[in-house]
């Protein structure tokens, strides 16, 4: 069964960086397909990027080309997702979420992670 | 950018049926997913590739897609159903996009 944990929720400043780690137990990480998705208060989910198994390379949304970055250290199978240049707007609770067949579905969600950004 | 349109709100009675309706531009051509989201938790895999059930999900739910739209159906819905359903979709275009979310209230 595959679980995943997420780091702790945490508060940072405007033009600051956050980094989100998911430790994946019950499977391997580099046999899943890691995404991120999250949900600003009041609002719906979002996808912010993830692992293509297709092409082998991770595609981030257009809205956030350029401010986020996603890796893996598969020899602690742990997924990370690091948000830059902060802004009021992204504060909300991050989620990490696997596809364990290739098939482009979320069978499995990490707890989440609020990131409160405030000055 | 690509979106998907799904109603803000379903209202259904216990033993009812509700229907969510997920439109997009050739919608159909894409692999569509629904997620049940309660408060406080994390979302939930309800359908997949348009009609496939995850094991544990009970059969009262189904998909179905033609065209520019994909169907999420709640069969006999109960109380527990009553959640924010999101469809999301995938192509090699587009990646992966969320629709706008239904809140689905049982009176």
């Amino acid at each position: 069964q595959v679980q995943l944990v997420q780091s702790g929720a945490d508060v940072k400043k405007p033009g600051a960086s956050v980094k989100v780690s998911c430790k994946v137990s019950g499977y391997t990480l580099s046999d899943l397909s890691m995404h991120w998705v999250r949900q600003a208060p009041g609002k719906g989910l979002e996808w912010m990027g993830g692992f293509d198994p297709e092409d082998g390379e991770t595609l981030y949304a257009q809205k956030f080309q350029g401010r986020v970055t996603m890796t893996e250290d598969t020899s602690t199978d742990t997924a990370y997702m690091e948000l830059s240049n902060l802004r009021s707007e992204d504060t909300a609770v991050y989620y990490c979420a696997a596809d364990d067949y290739g098939d482009y579905a979320f069978d499995h969600w990490g707890p989440g992670t609020l990131v409160t950004v405030s000055s | 950018s690509y979106e998907l349109t799904q109603p803000p709100s379903v209202s259904v009675s216990p033993g009812q049926t509700a229907s969510i309706t997920c439109s997009g531009d050739k919608l159909g051509d894409k692999f569509a997913s629904w997620y049940q989201h309660k408060p406080g938790q994390s979302p939930v895999l309800v359908i997949y590739q348009d009609t496939r059930r995850p094991s544990g999900i009970p059969e009262r739910f189904s998909g179905s897609a033609s065209g520019n739209a994909a169907t999420l159906t709640i069969s006999e819905t109960q109380a527990m159903d009553e959640a924010d359903y999101y469809c999301q979709a995938w192509d090699s275009n587009i990646a992966g996009v969320f629709g706008t979310g239904t809140k689905v209230t049982v009176l």
